[in-house]
């Protein structure tokens, strides 16, 4: 089944407890992004990836880091998780980078960081 | 100015209305438009593209009007099962960005 996974699905944590989100979609998409959703604010991307070893930062990228060693896969990792970051997360894929291309989406992570 | 805008709602609408949704964008240059669904606390779905001539699939239509930079979506005999939350989402180059989204609540 194509999908696009995460996990952990629910984390609580603390303040300034590294983490990582894991991602993978085994679709072969180029393109790779994260976004957080926050109530009023919709979703607010990250950081997106165009293909391996390329990333570049989205609308909210402070406090975060992404990498893109393997085309399948684009974690997310919070070197130090602050109050503020507790969030719905969703990775997404999508087949290419521009124009007309539908967005696949993952599960989401609710994050939570006392 | 927000980018892509829409009244957040709620619309509750009783079970057969039919119910329609706007969105504006403020970038000229946008390519490519969409309706996904979100339902509460779950991932946001590709409900349809929406294409200059407008496009219907079943009780769905998608209209766009780029002279006047706007989407609509009209849901006609609504479903209790139409009720989630409406994105609007408006392609620029090498991003998505998404409206806020509209509340649909379908009442009995």
């Amino acid at each position: 089944e194509a999908q696009v996974t995460q996990n952990p699905r629910y984390l609580i944590t603390v303040t300034g407890k590294k983490l990582t989100v894991t991602c993978s979609q085994n679709m072969n998409h180029e393109y790779m992004s994260w976004y957080r959703q926050d109530p009023g604010l919709g979703l607010r991307q990250i950081y997106y990836s165009m293909n391996v070893e390329v990333t570049d930062k989205g609308d909210v990228p402070e406090g975060y880091k992404v990498s893109r060693k393997e085309k399948r896969n684009f974690p997310l990792i919070l070197e130090s998780p602050s109050p503020n970051q507790t969030s719905l997360y969703f990775c997404a894929s999508s087949p290419k980078t521009s124009g007309g291309a539908v967005i696949f989406f993952g599960p989401g992570t609710r994050l939570t960081v006392l | 100015r927000k980018e892509v805008e829409q009244d957040p709602g709620p619309f509750n609408v009783p079970e057969g209305a039919t119910v329609a949704f706007n969105c504006t964008y403020s970038n000229s240059a946008s390519q490519s438009f969409f309706w996904y669904r979100q339902d509460c606390r779950k991932e946001p779905k590709l409900l349809m593209s929406v294409y200059s001539s407008g496009n219907e699939d079943g009780r769905f239509t998608a209209q766009l009007n780029r002279a006047s930079q706007y989407i609509s979506l009209l849901i006609r005999d609504s479903k209790l099962s139409d009720s989630a939350t409406y994105l609007c989402v408006v392609s620029a180059t090498n991003k998505l960005i998404f409206g806020t989204g509209t509340l649909l609540a379908v009442q009995p």
